[in-house]
């Protein structure tokens, strides 16, 4: 079955450092998401992109977030200026239509110190 | 806005039946899905519906009812495996996001 990749699968930053977190979706979805679990929480929506843009984003995603879709597969969230309380599970999502159901990669567990 | 509540934890016994509730506002529903969850893994999907009923698949059922604002999702046969957080995600009209509740977390107990 096809599947979302992500990695890495655990980066550790200094605060203040930028990180790229980077996703390969199912190739035929047109639907792309972040979403980010911080540690015992729930799973919070950061932003979702369709057709080459940004479709919706969180109020967490601020000004230090940004995302990119820069070929024709990858997918990747950047964080400019890390923070502590950024530490957190970051999950890609992609889906192939508006109201289909979401796949989820394995996650990228970043740890900010 | 959207607010979605599930309980927290339940516990159950290897072979029971458990049903987990998840109550929903929405200013424009469009779909509730149902994800499991184990401990340091991605979501993964179990369940859509989007018309009042029940939808079944296998061991794991899920009913929603548009007017109550409220869903719940059946597993049957439990088994150690199913020991997971079960998390009840709402989707609004004319967006393409889902919004998760905070999950309910089940231990299955021999």
């Amino acid at each position: 079955e096809p599947e979302v990749t992500q990695t890495p699968s655990h980066q550790v930053t200094q605060m203040g450092q930028e990180v790229i977190l980077r996703c390969v979706p199912i190739s035929n979805h047109l639907y792309f998401y972040w979403y980010r679990q911080i540690l015992g929480q729930k799973v919070e929506f950061l932003v979702s992109f369709y057709n080459n843009e940004i479709s919706e984003k969180s109020e967490i995603f601020d000004d230090q977030f940004s995302v990119e879709r820069p070929d024709g597969s990858n997918f990747t969230l950047k964080i400019r200026s890390t923070k502590l309380e950024d530490s957190a599970m970051y999950f890609c999502a992609s889906g192939r239509g508006m109201d289909e159901k979401l796949f989820f990669g394995s996650g990228t567990q970043l740890s900010v110190l | 806005g959207q607010n979605i509540d599930q309980p927290t934890e339940m516990t159950a016994t290897e072979g029971a039946i458990v049903q987990i509730n998840c109550t929903y506002q929405t200013s424009g529903f469009n779909g509730l899905f149902w994800y499991q969850q184990h401990a340091g893994e991605a979501p993964t999907f179990l369940s859509y519906n989007v018309l009042d009923g029940l939808e079944e698949k296998g061991r794991f059922s899920s009913f929603l009812s548009r007017s109550k604002g409220y869903s719940y999702l059946l597993l049957k046969e439990l088994q150690m495996k199913d020991s997971a957080s079960y998390l009840c995600a709402v989707r609004d009209r004319n967006t393409d996001k889902l919004i998760f509740g905070t999950g309910t977390r089940l231990q299955v107990f021999p």
